[in-house]
């Protein structure tokens, strides 16, 4: 049991509309990555957010933004949405980095439909 | 570009047998690398890893081989059940910077009764 929650688990957009995805971490890590899966292929790094901070970042255009909030629960926002933006969203999280931070836990992910 | 390479796509097995899933990469920093289990509407979930100090690493029927300068590593599932029918991936990442996992394509694996 990873304890790492996303919602919604499934949502359906269309193009040009803004979404919002929300993750809450395990209990215990402060650092929460996000990740793009379309159907048939591995997750792809969107970003990371360690204590707040963006903490690297993917090959994605800056219409994928996030947060973390003091708690360490994130939220992945997406602008202008196109169809290929159709994927599951997961959310990772993990210890500090440094403490054993590079074991990342995965939460069930949300579906993004966008038509 | 794809930071790591996976192999076979997929791959059927008999139960009882060994399921054999290969992974290289090119990125020289990479120090942790860890296979990940997905089962259809779930999120990965962690099976095992392993740092390269190590050339193998061994959890129940898992095991992890890692050749170091041929900068590949594989999962063995040993005798393979049914339940084990998922989509495994393979990953890497330089646990210095502790951002960036990078995922092989996966491999889905179907053993059968």
């Amino acid at each position: 049991e990873t304890g790492v929650t996303q919602s919604p688990t499934h949502l359906i957009k269309t193009r040009g509309q803004q979404v919002t995805l929300r993750c809450s971490s395990q209990s215990g890590h402060n650092t929460v990555s996000w990740y793009q899966q379309a159907l048939g292929q591995g997750p792809q790094f969107i970003f990371q957010y360690y204590r707040e901070e963006e903490n690297g970042r993917g090959n994605f255009p800056p219409r994928f933004s996030g947060l973390q909030f003091p708690n360490y629960s994130s939220e992945l926002n997406v602008n202008a949405l196109e169809l290929d933006d159709s994927a599951l969203y997961l959310c990772a999280s993990s210890p500090a980095i440094g403490t054993g931070g590079e074991t990342q836990y995965f939460g069930p992910g949300t579906r993004l439909l966008v038509l | 570009q794809q930071q790591v390479k996976q192999s076979p796509q997929s791959l059927i097995v008999q139960k009882g047998g060994i399921s054999i899933i290969n992974c290289a990469y090119e990125n020289t920093a990479f120090d942790y690398f860890p296979w990940y289990q997905q089962f259809p509407g779930k999120g990965p979930a962690l099976l095992i890893a392993i740092r390269p100090d190590v050339s193998e690493k061994k959890e129940g029927r898992f095991t992890i081989s890692f050749n170091k300068s041929a900068k590949q590593f594989s999962l063995h599932i040993m005798d393979s059940q049914p339940g084990d029918s998922a989509t495994y991936f393979c990953a890497a990442t330089d646990s210095n910077t502790g951002n960036q996992f990078y995922f092989g394509t996966g491999t889905s694996l179907t053993v059968i009764p």
